[in-house]
């Protein structure tokens, strides 16, 4: 069981320029969310999906987009992107929403120049 | 919106120390969930708690939450240099937010042997 898998692991974007990044998870999940971490900021959520075709905003979602069109898959877009940007991204699912473990892909360091 | 407090934000100890992390709400919450973060690595779930004044216990770590459901606890009784890494504290609101946790800024925990 692979679990959750974020492609890719690494990238250097420059200012401007636009991605995808995308989490595949084999489970079953109902519910994925992306988070962003940064040093002293923990783990803050950027958009999240209770299944498929749907998105939501979390804490932090300007300058990401995101799609949920097959259950297995969650995209998170960037379509300028901009020093800020920064960061490790870390795509998680859940069965159960709030009420249930949430298992976490491997991480995507994002450096914007 | 909600906000999730954890204090300190690092800390460090001599091996067979104890450690506490503490994590405090802005309001009162459904349940709390604490995840593990070793180095270079993705959060990993450690456990839940649910109702009010819980206690849960694993090996040398005990959880508290507590009795308003706005503060939660994680001690590490003896600690070892496996135990290094960033703890992080979870809570889930009730109402339309069903789906989310809103994690702790974290707590980095060095262990020297």
């Amino acid at each position: 069981n692979a679990g959750v898998t974020q492609t890719p692991k690494f990238r250097v974007l420059k200012t401007g320029q636009s991605m995808t990044l995308l989490c595949a998870q084999d489970m079953n999940h109902e519910y994925m969310y992306w988070y962003r971490q940064d040093p002293g900021m923990g783990l803050r959520l950027i958009h999240y999906s209770v299944g498929e075709g749907t998105t939501a905003k979390g804490e932090v979602p300007d300058g990401y987009n995101v799609s949920r069109l097959k259950k297995q898959n969650f995209l998170l877009g960037l379509e300028s992107a901009a020093p800020s940007q920064t960061s490790v991204y870390f795509c998680a699912s859940t069965w159960g929403g709030k009420l249930t473990e949430a298992f976490f892909g491997q991480g995507t360091r994002l450096t914007v120049v | 919106g909600q906000q999730v407090m954890q204090i300190p934000q690092y800390q460090h100890v001599q091996e067979g120390e104890d450690f506490t992390t503490y994590c405090n709400s802005s309001t009162t919450l459904s349940n709390i969930q604490w995840y593990k973060q070793r180095p270079g690595g993705h959060p990993v779930f450690l456990i839940q708690l649910v109702k009010s004044g819980e206690v849960k216990k694993q090996k040398r770590l005990t959880f508290q939450f507590g009795e308003a459901k706005k503060n939660s606890s994680l001690h590490i009784t003896a600690t070892q240099t496996t135990d290094v890494g960033t703890y992080f504290c979870a809570g889930g609101a009730g109402g339309t937010s069903y789906g989310k946790l809103t994690f702790g800024q974290g707590t980095i925990l060095t262990v020297h042997p």
